[in-house]
């Protein structure tokens, strides 16, 4: 089975700059997770998908962040413009839905903002 | 907001020795509770997990133990080994996946 694709896998950028990351999840998979792993930490919940729908996107700074996943699978993650804050890995990961599932994580994305 | 503390945040431990990460959550609708183990470059994944219905679970070396009232839960790693190295996480969530909040982590070094 294959797991969660992510895309790229670093990602060099300047202060101001537009960037945005790709997830493709495991197949049959409801559920979809950004999270952002800024160095030390744990990763912090941005925003989750179920199907094509937001259920929740409460700590998504939306002045800077959107994300949309078209027809229910890939996933994409944009930041505009972006902040030497904004430096971080972004994880996605995603889950068959429904009680208590298992959240399987892709590689991340290492974005460095100079 | 609601959070998940995680101690300690550094463990150093002899290669056969035990080793316990506490974890403590503050969410009272949370329900569902999994450790990841993250090696580097890549991204966590899931070596145990537990409901609030039971009180422990055992798989292997690994096990975990979750006290509802106290809010807290804790990972038991015994005869650990050198590939036990790695950051570990704890979460908390609940039903769905909602609300997933983890902890800051631990490095755990198994010294050979």
């Amino acid at each position: 089975e294959a797991g969660v694709a992510q895309s790229p896998r670093y990602k060099i950028i300047e202060k101001r700059q537009s960037v945005a990351f790709w997830c493709n999840p495991i197949s049959g998979h409801a559920t979809l997770y950004w999270y952002q792993q800024i160095l030390g930490q744990g990763p912090k919940l941005l925003i989750q998908f179920q199907n094509n729908g937001v259920v929740d996107d409460s700590q998504l700074p939306k002045d800077r962040f959107s994300a949309e996943r078209l027809k229910g699978v890939d996933s994409t993650l944009k930041i505009q413009p972006a902040k030497l804050e904004d430096s971080a890995v972004y994880l996605c990961a995603s889950s068959l839905g429904g009680a208590y599932n298992e959240q399987f994580f892709g590689p991340g994305t290492r974005l460095t903002v100079l | 907001g609601e959070n998940v503390e995680q101690h300690p945040s550094t463990l150093s431990v002899q290669e056969g020795d035990s080793a316990v990460i506490k974890c403590t959550y503050s969410d009272s609708a949370s329900n569902y509770f999994p450790w990841y183990k993250q090696e580097l470059g890549k991204g966590p994944q899931l070596i145990i997990d537990i409901r609030s219905n039971v009180g422990e679970k055992k798989d292997q070396r690994i096990a975990v133990t979750l006290n509802k009232t106290a809010k807290h839960f804790s990972l038991h790693i015994t005869e650990t080994q050198p590939e036990d190295s790695a950051v570990y996480f704890c979460a908390a969530a609940r039903t769905g996946g909602f609300k997933t909040i983890f902890g800051a982590g631990t490095r755990l070094f198994v010294k050979a």
